[in-house]
């Protein structure tokens, strides 16, 4: 069975601080790809990365960082220099085998992430 | 990228009423389309799968007879609420696939009194 696991149910930290949120995900397949989305209080969720189970490089973007350990099963993001507008929840997801367009996505419980000023 | 828009963006019903909402692929063609139901500071959870032409595929626990989906055509999935009640009070997402890509719509907030 697929499962994702945000064992941190909420983070608070100061603006500027870096923050890593953790993300440990359970497949049987060989082929998968984890993502991260971040749902401010709109609800919209927005897409930050897709990562596939053969490409274990670190990924850059701006202040967001992702590590990517297939031996421990982690796939956790980093913000660097946080901003009041980081706030929000942020999800770690996993579909199954052969992502496709008709795959499904598994999400994690959530980690929600408040910045103070 | 990709744009799929929801309507209503929010309802409220009177308890035993049904509810339709629209899932729409803007400017794509979406074979496939998901719904998931988001419970106040929850995840999200996959209701069904729903296919252009085909009876939606429902995950476990979710009453097919409750929750409606119809996917008409390449562009558009109906979720019908059936004989709603206040537990049926949520955020309900839909998701639109074009090949190798998925995309999420707005939501919809559906309040049930």
């Amino acid at each position: 069975a697929q499962k994702v696991t945000q064992a941190q149910t909420e983070i608070s930290v100061v603006e500027k601080e870096d923050v890593t949120l953790d993300c440990v995900y359970e497949t049987r397949d060989t082929t998968y790809y984890l993502f991260w989305y971040k749902q401010p209080p709109s609800g919209e969720l927005v897409f930050l990365i897709r990562r596939n189970s053969f490409d274990e490089q670190n990924e850059i973007s701006g202040r967001y960082s992702w590590n990517f350990q297939k031996s421990t099963s982690s796939f956790n993001f980093t913000i660097t220099a946080s901003q009041v507008v980081d706030s929000a929840v942020y999800f770690c997801a996993l579909s199954e085998a052969g992502y496709s367009s008709a795959s499904k996505i598994i999400f994690g419980s959530g980690t929600r992430l408040s910045i103070r000023p | 990228g990709a744009v799929v828009s929801q309507h209503p963006s929010w309802v409220i019903c009177k308890s035993g009423t049904s509810v339709k909402i629209e899932c729409r692929s803007l400017d794509f063609q979406a074979t496939t389309m998901f719904w998931y139901r988001q419970f106040p500071k929850q995840s999200l959870m996959l209701m069904a799968t729903s296919n252009e032409g085909s009876k939606a595929t429902y995950e476990q626990g979710v009453e097919k007879d409750k929750f409606l989906i119809n996917h008409a055509s390449l562009t558009l999935s109906t979720l019908t609420v059936t004989s709603a009640h206040p537990e049926d009070s949520s955020f309900y997402i839909c998701s639109a696939s074009e090949p190798y890509e998925q995309y999420f719509g707005p939501g919809t907030r559906l309040t049930v009194t």
